[in-house]
């Protein structure tokens, strides 16, 4: 089947205790794309990636960092957590030139007290 | 930076009734969509618009792609309790990145 999978789905930290959120898709997809949801806001794109070791910042990178070592993997690390990251996540990916049709992971829901 | 406008925030309508959602930017959009996000779950596509003008339909959901390319709309004709969730209206501009709108959060009432 094809998906897009994160984990965890569900995550609790404090302040400054660097974490790593996890995205993998099978569809053999360049574009990789990490999004934030909060209320009132919208989807807001933190960092996306067109292809294998090729990342640029989103709207609201501050905080964040990814990696594209592999075509299937996209993670998203927080270095050091603050309350305002409190969110939920979701992950992206489609075919280059196709950011239009993306698939979206079911979305990994973050607190940071 | 592109922007997407949806209103209002929420909505409220009867089992059965048609309801519509408008999506407008200040720019000129190449391509508009319609997603719907489930409680709990990750934004799935409805609709693709590729042209001005043009009019799409996907079961009880027909969009359309304003002919300014400013604007689109989404209809949901005779809805069911599994039409609650969230409609995001999303659009790509000259850079080829994707915008969302604020999404509108559709109460269905029995």
């Amino acid at each position: 089947e094809a998906q897009v999978t994160q984990n965890p789905r569900y995550l609790i930290t404090v302040t400054g205790k660097k974490l790593t959120v996890t995205c993998s898709q099978n569809m053999n997809h360049e574009y990789m794309s990490w999004y934030r949801q909060d209320p009132g806001l919208g989807l807001r794109q933190i960092y996306y990636s067109m292809n294998v070791e090729v990342t640029d910042k989103g709207d609201v990178p501050e905080g964040y960092k990814v990696s594209r070592k592999e075509k299937r993997n996209f993670p998203l690390i927080l270095e050091s957590p603050s309350p305002n990251q409190t969110s939920l996540y979701f992950c992206a990916s489609s075919l280059w030139g196709r950011t239009d049709t993306q698939y979206f992971g079911p979305g990994t829901r973050l607190t940071v007290l | 930076g592109q922007q997407l406008n949806q209103s209002p925030q929420s909505m409220f309508i009867q089992e059965g009734e048609d309801v519509s959602m408008n999506c407008t930017s200040s720019s000129i959009f190449n391509t508009w969509l319609w997603y719907k996000q489930d409680p709990g779950e990750g934004p799935v596509l409805l609709i693709a618009l590729y042209k001005a003008g043009e009019l799409t339909s996907n079961g009880r959901l027909t969009a359309q792609f304003g002919i300014t390319r400013k604007d689109s709309f989404l209809n949901i004709s005779a809805s069911i309790p599994s039409d609650v969730g969230i409609y995001f209206c999303a659009g790509t501009g000259a850079n080829s990145k994707l915008t969302f709108g604020k999404g509108i959060t559709l109460s269905v009432r029995p």
